[in-house]
C-alpha cells in the first residue's frame, strides 16, 4: 500500500532563500508524482508533474526531482518570495489506477 | 481555478438535513473526482467517475452519494451526516488515459455539520 510522507510539516524562511521540500513514498512502482500548491481555504494548483520515466521537471523558480529507487522526490524553490507562502502537497499515483495518494503537506511561510 | 467550479463555497447543515454539493468542469475532461480534506490528514479520494465508470473508496460511508449525469457535472448528495464529516470537499477533473495526467481542482466547499 502506497504511503506518502512529507517533511517538514512546517517551514519558515526569510525572503530570498533557496529551499528544498521533501516527499517520500513507500512503493517505487509509481506512475506519476505530482506537486501541488494550496493556499488557505482554497483548492489545489498543480505545479509540476513528473512521469515515472523522468528524473526532473522545471517551471520558473521551481524544480522537482524524482528518485524512484530511494522513494524520494524533492521540490526546490529558488529565491523564495512572500508570495510562495502556501502549503505544498506531493501526490503519487500507481500504474493502472486513478488514485493519487497525497502527503499531508509542508506549510511554507516566507518572511519579507 | 475557473476551469473547475464548485457550489456552494460554504455550507452549514444539521445532522438531519439533506444537501448536495455541485461541481462543474469547463475543461473538456472525461474524469471527475471527489476528495475530502480534513485538518491534519492527507487528502482522501472518495469517488472517481472516469469514462462513465464509477470507482469508489470502500471506506466512504453510504451517507455520501455521488451522481455524475454527464462528463461536465458532478454532484455529492449528503444525508444524515455526522460532525466528523465536517471538512473541505474538493472536486477535481482530468483527462483520463493520457500520460502525464494532471488533475485540476476546484476551490472546494467548506462543510460544517452541527
Amino acid at each position: 500500500k502506497q504511503e506518502v510522507t512529507q517533511i517538514p510539516a512546517a517551514l519558515s524562511v526569510p525572503e530570498g532563500e533557496n529551499l528544498v521540500l521533501n516527499c517520500s513514498f513507500t512503493d517505487s512502482a509509481i506512475y506519476n508524482l505530482q506537486w501541488f500548491r494550496q493556499d488557505p481555504g482554497k483548492g489545489l494548483t498543480s505545479l509540476l508533474l513528473i512521469q515515472s520515466s523522468q528524473r526532473e521537471q522545471t517551471s520558473g523558480r521551481l524544480n522537482a526531482s524524482l528518485d524512484k529507487s530511494s522513494g524520494r522526490s524533492t521540490l526546490y524553490i529558488a529565491a523564495s518570495q512572500p508570495g510562495d507562502s502556501a502549503t505544498y502537497l506531493c501526490a503519487a499515483s500507481t500504474s493502472g489506477t486513478y488514485k493519487y495518494i497525497f502527503g499531508t503537506g509542508t506549510r511554507l511561510k516566507v518572511l519579507a | 481555478e475557473t476551469g473547475v467550479t464548485q457550489t456552494p463555497r460554504h455550507l452549514v447543515m444539521g445532522m438531519t438535513n439533506k444537501k448536495s454539493l455541485k461541481c462543474e468542469q469547463h475543461l473538456g475532461h472525461n474524469a471527475m473526482y471527489w476528495y475530502k480534506q480534513s485538518a491534519k490528514k492527507p487528502l482522501e479520494l472518495m469517488f472517481v467517475y472516469s469514462l462513465e465508470e464509477r470507482v469508489e473508496n470502500n471506506s466512504v460511508p453510504s451517507r455520501f452519494s455521488p451522481e455524475c449525469p454527464n462528463s461536465s457535472h458532478l454532484f455529492l448528495h449528503l444525508h444524515t451526516l455526522q460532525p466528523e464529516d465536517s471538512a473541505l470537499y474538493l472536486c477535481a477533473s482530468s483527462q483520463a488515459g493520457t500520460r502525464g495526467e494532471t488533475q485540476y481542482f476546484g476551490p472546494g466547499t467548506r462543510l460544517l455539520v452541527l
